[in-house]
């Protein structure tokens, strides 16, 4: 079973931002936490990943919270393309990732 | 980021034959490869780990004698679906991360749609 827990879907008005929550209250020291999203039809594609600090890159940032139990991605400025499903999933490099139903975002115009 | 490709991208074939699918990874090498299978509106699900050289291992419910995997190399492994039933249609998708240089994520492939008719 997924370790994570995702509210099923989202609204996101487009050039908004989209924060998109994660529970994983279970977390073990050592594994990170990741996001992806699958856009229709498409393989799942990586967001960005972060153990205990916060992270931003390009596409978006990771703020986890002090004691690791949960965490926010955060799109700042949601386009109609980040219309997608979004997997939030704790492990480690070199393990198989496990997929829980993720959160269905919908960008609206 | 890595590439991952997967070859073909959608397949149709018919019941009683079988299957190959190819997931390479373009720009890296890696020992292990992940084969995951996802029904219409539901997630991912992962079928196999694919080690290079090795034998595969299997989730439980996965039969090892009808989903063949093979990763001859550190950039290839194939995914072989044999004697294909209808049931067997699905989004067919691979992952892999690098074995050497900066690691800590993986990458998924394009995925394989396959119809069996």
């Amino acid at each position: 079973d997924a370790k994570t827990t995702q509210p099923p879907s989202m609204d996101c008005a487009e050039g908004r931002a989209a924060n998109l929550p994660c529970n994983h209250s279970t977390i073990s020291g050592n594994e990170y936490v990741y996001w992806y999203r699958q856009i229709h039809s498409q393989g799942p594609q990586y967001i960005i990943h972060g153990l205990k600090n916060n992270e931003t890159n390009e596409m978006a940032s990771l703020i986890i919270t002090e004691d690791r139990k949960s965490s926010t991605l955060i799109l700042p400025h949601a386009t109609l393309r980040d219309t997608a499903v979004y997997y939030c999933i704790v492990g480690n490099y070199g393990q198989n990732f496990v997929f829980g139903p993720g959160t269905r975002l919908s960008v609206l115009p | 980021g890595a590439v991952v490709s997967q070859h073909p991208s959608w397949v149709i074939c018919k019941s009683g034959t079988s299957v190959k699918i190819e997931c390479r990874s373009l720009d890296f090498q890696a020992t292990t490869m992940f084969w995951y299978r996802q029904f219409p509106k539901q997630s991912l699900m992962l079928m196999a780990t694919s080690n290079e050289g090795s034998k595969a291992t299997y989730e439980q419910g996965v039969e090892k004698d009808k989903f063949l995997i093979n990763h001859a190399s550190l950039t290839l492994s194939t995914l072989t679906v044999t004697s294909a039933h209808p049931e067997d249609s699905s989004f067919y998708i691979c992952s892999a991360g690098p074995t050497s240089g900066p690691q800590e994520t993986q990458y998924f492939g394009p995925g394989t749609r396959l119809l069996v008719l």
